[in-house]
């Protein structure tokens, strides 16, 4: 099945830092989303791109499937952006594949 | 998007007991699916549910452990059977919407065996 791997695995920001993590994955996909999982354990849905860029107020995400990376940014971090933020894609059939996650921090 | 209620949010259970964790979709569905988080990691896939067939389980995932029910198109449930304290985990259901707005999860029932 797909691979999914994200970097940094950790990451420390001061608030109002910017920031970019980065999500590869090891074959063509069909679908490519970007998770926020708050301190409660609850996912929140980011952003569906399984190619191109999509902008939602701070955050913005850029899928390049040709060359199997995505990337999420985050501008003017906040204390509530903390939290884990997870990569998942889906190649063939109907398994969505998490990657490791980036466990972030925003400090004041 | 299609919206999930899913409960219960958390639980603590004693060790040899079953719970059973509900999902009902606001919408009709033909997958389901279930998710496991152990602490500190990223989501796992159990199964996927269809209804009106049985289960497809991942490897390392067995039916005796974690049966599934699916009784129509919006409604599931996972139970987790004669559970051990390695069973403590975040349990997620996730629905593929229709469209390209990708997959919804249910908010996670948070589950601690003692």
């Amino acid at each position: 099945g797909i691979q999914v791997e994200q970097s940094p695995p950790d990451l420390i920001l001061q608030e109002g830092a910017n920031s970019t993590l980065r999500c590869n994955f090891s074959d063509s996909v069909n679908n490519l989303q970007w998770f926020h999982q708050n301190p409660w354990g609850q996912l929140i849905n980011l952003f569906y791109i399984p190619s191109g860029t999509k902008q939602n107020g701070r955050l913005s995400a850029t899928t390049v499937a040709t060359e199997r990376y995505s990337l999420l940014y985050i501008s003017s971090s906040q204390t509530t952006d903390s939290g884990v933020y997870f990569c998942a894609a889906r190649g063939g059939g109907n398994k969505l594949t998490f990657g490791t996650g980036t466990q972030l921090k925003v400090e004041l | 998007s299609a919206v999930i209620s899913q409960k219960p949010s958390r639980d603590i259970c004693q060790r040899g007991t079953s719970l059973t964790i509900q999902c009902q979709v606001d919408s009709q569905v033909t997958m389901m699916f279930w998710y496991r988080q152990q602490p500190g990691q990223s989501l796992t896939l159990i199964a996927t549910a269809n209804q009106g067939s049985e289960a497809t389980y991942e490897s390392g995932f067995v039916i005796d452990k974690f049966p599934i029910s699916r009784p129509n198109l919006t409604f599931s449930t996972l139970t987790v059977s004669n559970m051990s304290p390695e069973d403590s985990s975040i349990y997620l259901c996730s629905v593929n919407n229709r469209g390209s707005a990708g997959y919804t999860f249910g908010s996670g029932t948070r589950l601690t065996v003692v």
